[in-house]
């Protein structure tokens, strides 16, 4: 049972125009949603990260919004650029999950044309 | 500041073989996580330490074996290797758990079985 979905998939976004990623979660007894940026060849990178109590954070160009009532949650990324192509997954945790707990959504490749 | 070290890089071995990939991060982190990413899946956890000595299994255990004797090493074994075993592999630690904490990546292990 996947416990976050993602989507879409991939996504192609002019130069300066806006990348919207969208998640979607089942168990809510999530506390943790983080986001994640993966260049090619490298690891996952933690981008930004946002707690329920919070309908919205921004950081730079990136904005996480969140809407508990829908279980949804997702990534802005204002005047994209080039360097943004990447690929970045939404992830989840629960309090009583333990290392574990942390669930990755399946991820979505953003490219930015110039 | 070397964060964390995977090894090897890249590596072709044989179906029924024995491998072992290789985590070494210099934060001692208490916890420490493998991961395998695989197109269409996203990551998912293969085994986790929250110390040494202690170990548990994520999502995907089967056909792998971990240890942790030292807080920053964290070895990956495959002990039959089986071309559905073929993914790229990540380490990753973080200090305390996933809820609230950034997770740190390495940055893969590249492992095909012919």
């Amino acid at each position: 049972q996947q416990q976050v979905k993602q989507s879409p998939q991939s996504l192609i976004v002019q130069k300066g125009g806006i990348s919207i990623i969208n998640c979607a979660y089942e168990n809510t007894a999530f506390d943790y949603f983080p986001w994640y940026q993966q260049f090619p060849g490298k690891g996952p990178a933690l981008l930004i990260a946002i707690r329920p109590d919070v309908s919205e954070k921004k950081e730079g160009r990136f904005t996480i919004s969140f809407n508990k009532s829908a279980k949804q949650f997702s990534l802005h990324i204002m005047d994209s650029q080039p360097g943004d192509s990447a690929t970045y997954f939404c992830a989840a945790s629960n309090p009583g999950g333990g290392a574990d707990g942390l669930t990755f959504g399946k991820g979505t490749h953003l490219i930015i044309q110039p | 500041d070397a964060g964390i070290t995977q090894s090897p890089r890249y590596k072709i071995t044989e179906t029924g073989r024995q491998v072992t990939l290789m985590c070494h991060q210099t934060w001692s982190h208490s916890y420490m996580f493998w991961y395998r990413q695989d197109l269409g899946h996203g990551l998912r956890l293969i085994y986790y330490s929250a110390a040494a000595d202690i170990t548990d299994k994520g999502e995907v255990p089967d056909g792998y074996v971990v240890s942790r004797s030292k807080t920053e090493n964290f070895p990956l074994t495959l002990e039959s290797a089986t071309r559905s075993q073929t993914s790229v592999y990540f380490c990753a630690s973080s200090f305390t758990g996933v809820t609230g904490n950034t997770i740190y990546f390495g940055e893969g292990s590249w492992l095909t079985v012919v």
